[in-house]
């Protein structure tokens, strides 16, 4: 099946560093790519979504200079967290669509969770 | 109001017992539904996907959506302590746009 591979899983990092995460397909062409946020029992906020080779359409009250996603392959998304502060620390959760993907067209990553110290 | 509500529990119930799990919806133009099952730390995984209304099932698991009332559900039959996470309704309007999530479900299934 579909697979998308997020990493790091975990990230723990100072205050004012930038920190990326990264999402990679395995085994399909992830045309688009939707970046979401989840705060402690809280839902799934998407943050914005990128289509490759295309500039990412940020939801409203998302920085788009702190939160830089690039999609610039079919198999690969980053997103970097800029100047870190400890009111980001969240749980950062990929999910990807695209040609040969899954049936119902959406692939998850794994997670990464980052802590900012 | 928000797009999708759901009660977010917890939910603590008996090994073997029925679960009903629901979200309400505010937008008409929702179509596709999904259900996710996310443990601890880790991202969601799918387990049901339901296209407009009507039901669903796999396993142990049904899925329902009633349009007309902005309704879907999730039964869970003989439940099981490895059934216990969260769990996230999730809908779209159209095929491959991003998906809007309800804020989740804790379940627990006691042995």
């Amino acid at each position: 099946g579909a697979v998308v591979s997020q990493h790091p899983s975990r990230v723990i990092c100072k205050s004012g560093t930038s920190v990326k995460i990264e999402c990679r397909s395995l085994d399909f062409q992830a045309t688009t790519m939707f970046w979401y946020r989840q705060f402690p029992k809280k839902s799934l906020m998407l943050m914005a979504t990128s289509n490759e080779g295309s500039k990412a359409t940020y939801e409203q009250g998302v920085e788009k200079d702190k939160f830089l996603i690039n999609h610039a392959s079919l198999t690969l998304s980053t997103l970097t967290v800029t100047s870190a502060h400890p009111e980001d620390s969240s749980f950062y959760i990929c999910s990807a669509r695209g040609t040969g993907g899954s049936e119902y067209g959406y692939t998850f990553g794994s997670g990464t969770r980052l802590t900012v110290v | 109001q928000k797009e999708v509500e759901q009660d977010p529990g917890p939910l603590s119930v008996p090994e073997g017992a029925i679960v009903s799990l629901n979200c309400t919806y505010s937008n008409s133009a929702f179509q596709y539904f999904m259900w996710y099952r996310q443990y601890s730390r880790k991202g969601p995984e799918l387990l049901m996907y339901t296209y407009s209304s009507g039901n669903k099932e796999d396993g142990r698991f049904t899925a329902q959506v009633d349009k007309s009332s902005k309704y879907i559900s999730l039964f869970i039959r003989d439940s099981q302590p490895s059934d216990s996470a969260t769990y996230l309704c999730a809908m779209s309007g159209q095929a491959g746009t991003a998906l809007i999530f309800g804020k989740g479900t804790t379940l627990s299934v006691s042995s």
